[in-house]
């Protein structure tokens, strides 16, 4: 079944340290996003990508970093420059362009600062 | 910018009513909007997706409506179950087909 796919479902990072948040899809998407969710809050775009080698900032992209080498492919860095990291992160995909389709999500992450 | 608004931001209802969430949002250029469920701990469950054509889509006990003109959607569950307790979510494609969320709506459905 096709879907998109992101590990680890739990992460603990040491003050200082950049980690990595891995997201997966099988789904020929062009579009894939970030987003960052805390209690009581919505959900926040950190970066997107509409095809591969380019992507965008969203509304709070500082401490962040990301790649797009491969259409299926889209990990995102936590850096020691993220003063508040911990948070449940969440990928999402789309077709490029197209609503038509809508939006599909990944099971999250859940980031904790230890 | 497109705003989305969600009401109410809470719902706490007994086993068996029929209940209401409402999505209203600011332009009514869309392409589609689309609802979604996530459980605690959990990630986005797409439950219904209503193009820009559509009045309304139905699964099941839910049944979304999508009026443009008034920039208003709503998501009906029928019989409400234990089960159905979880936030609801709507989103709709914004500027570059980012999808822009409402805040949500956390309905609790007690026995």
């Amino acid at each position: 079944d096709g879907g998109i796919t992101q590990s680890p479902k739990y992460l603990f990072r040491k003050e200082g340290q950049n980690v990595t948040l891995s997201c997966e899809q099988n789904l020929n998407h062009d579009a894939m996003y970030w987003y960052r969710q805390d209690p009581g809050q919505g959900l926040r775009l950190i970066y997107y990508s509409q095809i591969v080698n380019d992507f965008q900032k969203g509304d709070i992209a500082e401490g962040y970093s990301v790649s797009r080498e491969k259409k299926e492919s889209f990990p995102l860095t936590v850096t020691s420059a993220q003063k508040n990291p911990t948070a449940f992160y969440l990928c999402a995909s789309s077709m490029r362009g197209q609503g038509d389709y809508g939006y599909t999500f990944g099971s999250g992450t859940r980031l904790t600062v230890v | 910018k497109q705003e989305v608004t969600q009401i109410p931001a809470a719902l706490s209802v007994p086993e068996g009513e029929n209940l209401v969430l409402n999505c209203s949002f600011t332009d009514s250029a869309i392409y589609n909007l689309q609802w979604f469920r996530q459980d605690p701990g959990k990630g986005l469950t797409s439950l219904l997706l209503i193009q820009s054509s559509q009045r309304e889509q139905t699964s099941g006990r839910l049944n979304a409506s999508l009026d443009k003109s008034s920039g208003r959607s709503t998501l009906y569950i029928a019989a409400s179950q234990p089960g159905d307790s979880a936030t609801y979510l709507c989103a709709l494609p914004g500027g570059s087909y980012i999808p822009t969320f409402g805040r949500g709506t956390s309905l609790i459905v007690h026995p």
